[in-house]
């Protein structure tokens, strides 16, 4: 099986740096994929790591260590647009599991 | 083109009804997905459909019947639902299995069964 644990909430102030973390346990992995939600939206992707190291884009970047089992996603320059639902999820062979999620809000 | 479209954006539907929703992607993907998803929840996978033939299903009740016609297009049938299947189903795509770890989302349907 496969199972995720994140935060449930964080909360942060604009122009700040926040970390979501992410652990897993899973029978097969290829890599760790995180997605933001809007309230009312779709989940959209962000990222995706197969390799342990840093993978930047822009003001999110996300890590992995695939000897711990655990990942996070860093969002620096916070903006009241970044208050969403971010995921980690795993994929295999198709089969995608997703993080129960972290509700991130930013405040002014 | 990114964007993966659905239809209906809301559906209500008693639980005698029969009803389809729709999806379409023209990126080119290969790999399409049907996920339940309820409020303050994560996405669920329901259906993973591969080179147009059905790869996953995460046993799913038979209420729930995918069809994907061709590799721009997935449906998902509905019939005879309960009030608990109420909640956003989202169709999304990747370029390809295994990995599917870069999905692409649709905007959803908001299924409400009465």
């Amino acid at each position: 099986g496969q199972s995720l644990e994140q935060p449930s909430e964080v909360t942060a102030v604009e122009g700040a740096i926040v970390q979501i973390n992410c652990t897993y346990q899973t029978s097969g992995f290829y890599g760790l994929s995180w997605y933001q939600q809007h309230d009312g939206g779709a989940p959209t992707f962000l990222s995706y790591n197969a390799l342990d190291g840093l993978e930047e884009t822009g003001r999110f970047s996300s890590f992995l260590s695939r000897s711990d089992s655990y990942g996070y996603l860093l969002l620096q320059e916070l903006q009241m647009k970044d208050s969403a639902s971010y995921f980690c999820a795993v994929s295999n062979a198709g089969k995608s599991t997703f993080g129960d999620g972290t509700t991130l809000t930013v405040k002014p | 083109d990114t964007e993966v479209t659905q239809t209906p954006k809301h559906l209500v539907m008693g639980m005698t009804n029969k009803k389809s929703l729709k999806c379409e992607q023209h990126m080119g993907h290969r790999a399409m997905y049907w996920y339940k998803q309820k409020a303050k929840k994560p996405p669920e996978l329901m259906f993973v459909y591969s080179y147009e033939k059905l790869s996953i299903n995460e046993s799913v009740p038979s209420r729930f019947s995918p069809e994907c016609p061709n590799s721009s297009l997935l449906n998902l049938h509905l019939h005879a639902l309960q009030p608990e299947d109420s909640a956003l189903y989202l169709c999304a795509s990747s370029q390809d299995l295994p990995d599917g770890y870069e999905q692409y989302f649709g905007p959803g349907t908001r299924l409400t069964v009465t």
